[in-house]
């Protein structure tokens, strides 16, 4: 079951402009990750939110978490064209150690 | 080099054969896991493994069997009893510590003739 949908599921910009995808879930969860997928290739983590957290910042990246509306956002700053890729986002429930992925959105950074 | 590795990259099987795909990693992790994804879809969970010698099913686990007799492997065959098992397939691992950052490799891309 895909606990997860982001939002847009496809997305072109500007190199330069900011990407922001959302993510909303639908059961109460106990962190959220986010994950970039290059075409064919694995996924890479790129943050982590607890569930106590509302924000948080990793380079570029911005998380914002809202557990009362049940999603997420990624904005990405001053895009770049190596930005291109797949964004995920993944929810953990509880302490299963299971990630229930998002379809993704798909992300176009053109030069 | 730390890190996790898949084989063989890309897959071709006949109908009706059975396939095993490697997964194995030396990271030190306790916990590995293997995902199916379809074009275009993200990822579905077939079969997770919280320690060695114990392994749980995931969403999608039929016509699917892995094994964890080691720490660093985790085999995952793909049965003639999966209908469908053209797609590209990952396996992840993780510390099991704490919240679950994981870990992937570069995936295997299985196709059925």
């Amino acid at each position: 079951s895909q606990q997860g949908e982001e939002d847009p599921q496809a997305l072109s910009i500007q190199e330069g402009e900011n990407a922001t995808m959302n993510c909303s879930y639908k059961t109460s969860i106990n962190n959220l990750q986010w994950y970039r997928q290059n075409s064919g290739r694995g996924l890479v983590h790129l943050i982590l939110i607890r569930s106590n957290e509302r924000e948080k910042h990793s380079g570029r990246l911005r998380v914002t978490l809202d557990t009362s509306k049940k999603s997420s956002s990624l904005l990405i700053t001053a895009s770049r064209a190596a930005d291109t890729a797949s964004y995920f986002c993944a929810t953990e429930k509880d302490s299963s150690y299971k990630l229930i992925f998002g379809s993704g959105t798909r992300l176009l950074v053109r030069p | 080099d730390g890190g996790i590795t898949q084989s063989p990259k890309y897959l071709f099987r006949k109908e009706g054969q059975n396939v095993t795909l490697s997964c194995e990693q030396n990271l030190n992790h306790d916990a590995m896991y293997w995902y199916r994804q379809d074009p275009g879809q993200g990822l579905r969970l077939i079969y997770y493994s919280q320690i060695v010698n114990d392994f749980q099913k995931g969403d999608i686990a039929e016509g699917y069997s892995v094994s964890r007799e080691k720490k660093e492997s985790f085999p995952l065959t793909v049965t003639s009893a999966q209908k469908n098992p053209t797609a590209f397939y990952l396996c992840a691992s993780s510390s099991g510590l704490g919240y679950n950052e994981q870990f992937f490799g570069p995936g295997t891309r299985l196709t059925v003739l």
